[in-house]
């Protein structure tokens, strides 16, 4: 099955700056996740969204994440202040359903966040 | 909180020189997991999901096991295609839909 594609590829920015990353899905679904991945590091959870609201999110995803789906169809992930720390690679994935409940996740190519 | 840990985090093989990657993990009423493999600078490409212990997957040289505790990636007689790092995940009953990822463990498979 296709999975997503993400823009842009690559976001350089300096702190205190917002960015916006963007995440289209190739058909619809209903369930899409952020995840990031800082260099050498584990991938980390962000937040899920189901049916157009957050149904989970992670510690890290605190008040300088927020999450759209503006038009129906583009899902984004703001980060209204970058921090330093903020520099890794983010990826969205979308889930697959199966009888009602989530199962696998495809992810996309991902976006690499520098914040200089 | 659902944890998983990889060992090795890095593996050299000679081409055709089989190997297994380990998967520890505890998680609270496991839904599912997940191998996924990491290309550098890409996303995570999924392999397989297991359910349930004693299922097993096979896709071309590369089969994963479960059990109650671990899950086993085994790599039958490589090929340097197959150098990427493996991810391991989980998906809890009671952590919602989110995956819990292990650190990986980077194969290199030489010709």
């Amino acid at each position: 099955e296709p999975e997503v594609t993400q823009t842009p590829s690559h976001q350089v920015t300096q702190m205190g700056q917002e960015v916006i990353l963007r995440c289209v899905p190739i058909s619809n679904h209903l369930y899409f996740y952020w995840y990031r991945q800082i260099l050498g590091q584990k991938v980390e959870f962000l937040v899920s969204f189901y049916n157009n609201e957050i149904s989970e999110k992670s510690e890290i995803f605190d008040d300088q994440f927020s999450v759209e789906r503006p038009d129906g169809s583009n899902f984004t992930l703001k980060i209204r202040s970058t921090k330093l720390e903020d520099s890794a690679m983010y990826f969205c994935a979308r889930g697959r359903i199966a009888g009602g409940l989530p199962y696998e996740q495809y992810f996309g190519p991902g976006t690499r966040l520098t914040v200089t | 909180e659902d944890q998983v840990t990889q060992s090795p985090e890095a593996l050299r093989l000679q081409e055709g020189e089989s190997s297994s990657l380990n998967c520890s993990y505890t998680v609270s009423g496991l839904r599912g997991l997940f191998w996924y493999r990491q290309d550098p600078g890409k996303g995570p490409e999924f392999l397989f999901t297991l359910y349930s212990a004693g299922e097993e997957k096979e896709k071309e040289r590369l089969k994963a096991t479960l059990t109650k505790k671990e899950s086993f990636l085994h790599i039958t007689a490589p090929k340097p295609e197959d150098s990427a790092t493996y991810l391991c995940a989980v998906q809890g009953g009671a952590a919602g839909n989110k995956l819990t990822f292990g650190g990986g463990t980077r194969v290199l498979v030489k010709p």
